[in-house]
């Protein structure tokens, strides 16, 4: 299994301000994912992001407001932009099990981030 | 309808007792099924991955699939209160190229002691 870790693991942040997620993988991965948890509520996902290329972003999602960078294979940011209390939510990294046949994923522990 | 059913409880048992999670799909082409166990303010942790029908054993948990029914359960044997958690399944298709891990809700399980 990979090791993930997320920083910060939380922040409360004021309207209209943006925060980037930092999410370090201990091994090198072809794929990592940008899910959003909000509360009481199942996964997300946002985009998902290839080291060398754009990443490509969900149903309801864009760019602009959720700017990711892949500069490696084992990092990823998620910049959350001119954040609402509506982006409250936990962020999570995740990556696919390493390997030829990516059959399952991992998840970091999670970004808890609270706008006011 | 949602691709993943899951009830999301609460669900409430005493310790000891026989846990039986469980989550309905529709779509015949997923073929890898995970659970996963979500404390509070924590990321989902996976505990089982299957990708045949039957049963998979690991411990006190047993995750079972049934392909022709579609029909997944996972079951949790004497229970703990640590075992109080929200218990995700998901799953995806073996297709080519990048395939989307799909969520159930999630059920949120309380063991009392």
């Amino acid at each position: 299994s990979a090791v993930i870790s997320q920083k910060p693991s939380r922040d409360i942040c004021q309207r209209g301000t943006s925060l980037t997620i930092q999410c370090q993988v201990d091994s090198q991965v072809t794929m990592m994912f940008w899910y959003r948890q909000q509360p009481g509520q199942s996964l997300t996902l946002i985009a998902t992001a290839n080291q060398g290329s754009e990443a490509t972003y969900e149903s309801g999602f864009v760019i602009d407001k959720f700017p990711i960078s892949r500069p490696n294979l084992t990092f990823s940011t998620l910049t959350v932009s001119n954040m609402s209390p509506e982006d409250s939510s936990i962020y999570l990294c995740s990556v696919d099990s390493p390997g030829t046949i990516q059959e399952t994923q991992y998840f970091g522990p999670g970004t808890r981030l609270l706008v006011l | 309808q949602k691709e993943v059913e899951q009830d999301p409880g609460p669900l409430s048992v005493p310790e000891g007792a026989i846990v039986s999670l469980n989550c309905t799909y529709s779509n015949s082409a997923f073929q890898y099924f995970m659970w996963y166990r979500q404390y509070s303010r924590k990321g989902p942790e996976l505990l089982m991955y299957t990708y045949s029908s039957g049963n998979k054993e690991d411990g006190r948990f047993t995750a079972q699939v049934d392909k022709s029914s579609k029909y997944i359960s996972l079951f949790i044997r004497d229970s703990q209160p640590s075992d109080s958690a929200t218990y995700l399944c998901a799953m995806k298709t073996r297709n080519t190229g990048f395939q989307k891990l799909v969520f159930g809700t999630g059920t949120r399980l309380l063991v009392s002691p």
